[in-house]
């Protein structure tokens, strides 16, 4: 099937610092990527998709110049964690559509110390 | 939006009994509802979908049933093993408008020997 990977597979960082995570599509072009946060036994929360050339757009409640998105190829979708916070740190993960079915990456693991 | 709720949260079962988990959905327009089986740190995989069109599909040990007038749909899980242990989550999308799942808040299934 089609392979997202995503990059790092965790980080740690101090607060106040930026950490970029990368999301590609390996085997196929994705036009649309989507990041989820998924907080210590919850769900998956989607937080915003992220169309090639234009705007991502930003669920409610999520601060678009915190969490930049950038989607600047068919393969390659990048969040940006700026200035981040300890309540920041979660598990961070991207999906892309490849045919029918939806894609993950690894997920990102961000600690903010 | 979309709105996805999900039960029970937590499930315990004995190996060999059966495991069922309900999903409702708000969106009348969604028409793909896959399931999801993750493990601890680790990406969702997809255990098994449906699209509106079908009522029922079955892959072994798994099926999927859907009622569209109720907007529910169910995953059960025959014959269950330990190894069958984790969490699932039910999600729902609009597949031809490409928008993104939107996820239930996860089930953790137990098997116990």
């Amino acid at each position: 099937g089609a392979v997202v990977s995503q990059h790092p597979s965790w980080v740690i960082c101090k607060s106040g610092t930026s950490v970029k995570i990368e999301c590609r599509s390996l085997d196929f072009q994705a036009t649309t990527m989507f990041w989820y946060r998924q907080f210590p036994k919850q769900s998956l929360m989607l937080m915003a998709t992220s169309n090639e050339g234009s705007k991502a757009t930003y669920e409610q409640g999520v601060e678009k110049d915190k969490f930049l998105i950038n989607h600047a190829s068919l393969t390659l979708s990048t969040l940006t964690v700026t200035s981040a916070h300890p309540e920041d740190s979660s598990f961070y993960i991207c999906s892309a559509i490849g045919g029918t079915e939806a894609f993950f990456g690894q997920g990102t693991r961000l600690t903010v110390v | 939006g979309e709105n996805v709720e999900q039960h029970p949260s937590t499930l315990s079962v004995q190996e060999g009994d059966s495991a069922v988990i309900k999903c409702t959905y708000s969106d009348s327009a969604s028409n793909y509802f896959p399931w999801y089986k993750q493990e601890l740190g680790k990406r969702p995989q997809l255990i098994i979908d449906i699209r509106s069109n079908v009522g029922e599909k079955k892959d072994q040990r798994i099926a999927v049933t859907l009622n569209k007038t109720a907007k529910h749909f169910s995953l059960h899980i025959t014959e269950t093993q330990p190894e069958d242990s984790a969490v699932y989550f039910c999600a729902a999308s609009q597949r031809q408008a490409g928008t993104a799942l939107i996820f239930g808040k996860g089930t953790t299934l137990s098997v116990s020997s």
